[in-house]
């Protein structure tokens, strides 16, 4: 079965500095993996998925992902925060050939220090 | 375009007393999923219907807990009796036929549940 490992509980950046969020999955073949953002009160929202191709994915806010296969990471990266994107993220993995259906990480609560 | 509309956005309730939580998938879609969210214990996974078919009930965690889905655009999730350690955030999502495994779920709002 697939696992999802997001090593980072809370993440603190000031507004304007680079950010990145990892993600580490298991999973034998190519995955399907997925970012979402969460925030306060609402549900999670798409920030981006990978397929296959290009393994540098653009999102929406600004956000990219890279899909490095050797090291089994899908890490997400922002160039310059802003104090909007404090929220939770979560990054999910879904197991081509499997039942489809995703298996999230724990998340990373995101702080952004004006 | 209307999203997955959940109900009620907050319940608090007593101890004993039954809980029943709503969801109305994005037209179309034909898979939906009850999530639970916890500090504790993060996103999980209770229950997913496909086709209004309950497919995978593995993560209900007690007999306490009853999910329906009368048609494609009414789901509830009930709890009966409710305990304070169902005190969560439930959330109800909803996705189109997952294909090759490339389409996204897309949440609702959450139920704020508090058992007191």
């Amino acid at each position: 079965a697939q696992s999802v490992t997001q090593p980072d509980i809370h993440i603190t950046v000031s507004e304007g500095a680079s950010l990145e969020l990892r993600c580490n999955y298991s999973y034998g073949a190519t995955p399907y993996l997925f970012w979402y953002v969460q925030s306060p009160g609402q549900g999670l929202q798409l920030l981006l998925k990978y397929f296959s191709g290009d393994t540098l994915v653009q999102g929406i806010k600004g956000f990219e992902a890279e899909f490095k296969r050797s090291q089994s990471s899908f890490n997400l990266r922002k160039p310059s925060v802003h104090w909007s994107d404090a929220a939770e993220y979560f990054c999910a993995v879904v197991a081509s050939g499997g039942s489809y259906i995703p298996t999230f990480g724990r998340g990373t609560s995101l702080i952004v220090h004006p | 375009d209307a999203g997955v509309i959940q109900s009620p956005r907050h319940e608090v309730t007593e101890m004993g007393q039954e809980v029943t939580l709503r969801c109305k998938p994005i037209s179309g879609h034909d898979y939906l999923f009850w999530y639970r969210q916890t500090m504790m214990r993060g996103l999980e996974l209770l229950i997913y219907f496909n086709n209004n078919v309950p497919i995978d009930d593995s993560g209900m965690p007690e007999d306490r807990f009853s999910a329906k889905m009368p048609n494609a655009s009414f789901s509830t999730l009930k709890i009966q009796p409710s305990e304070p350690r169902d005190s969560a955030v439930y959330f109800c999502a909803s996705s189109p036929s997952p294909g090759q495994g490339n389409q996204p779920q897309h949440f609702g709002d959450g139920t704020r549940l508090s058992i007191l």
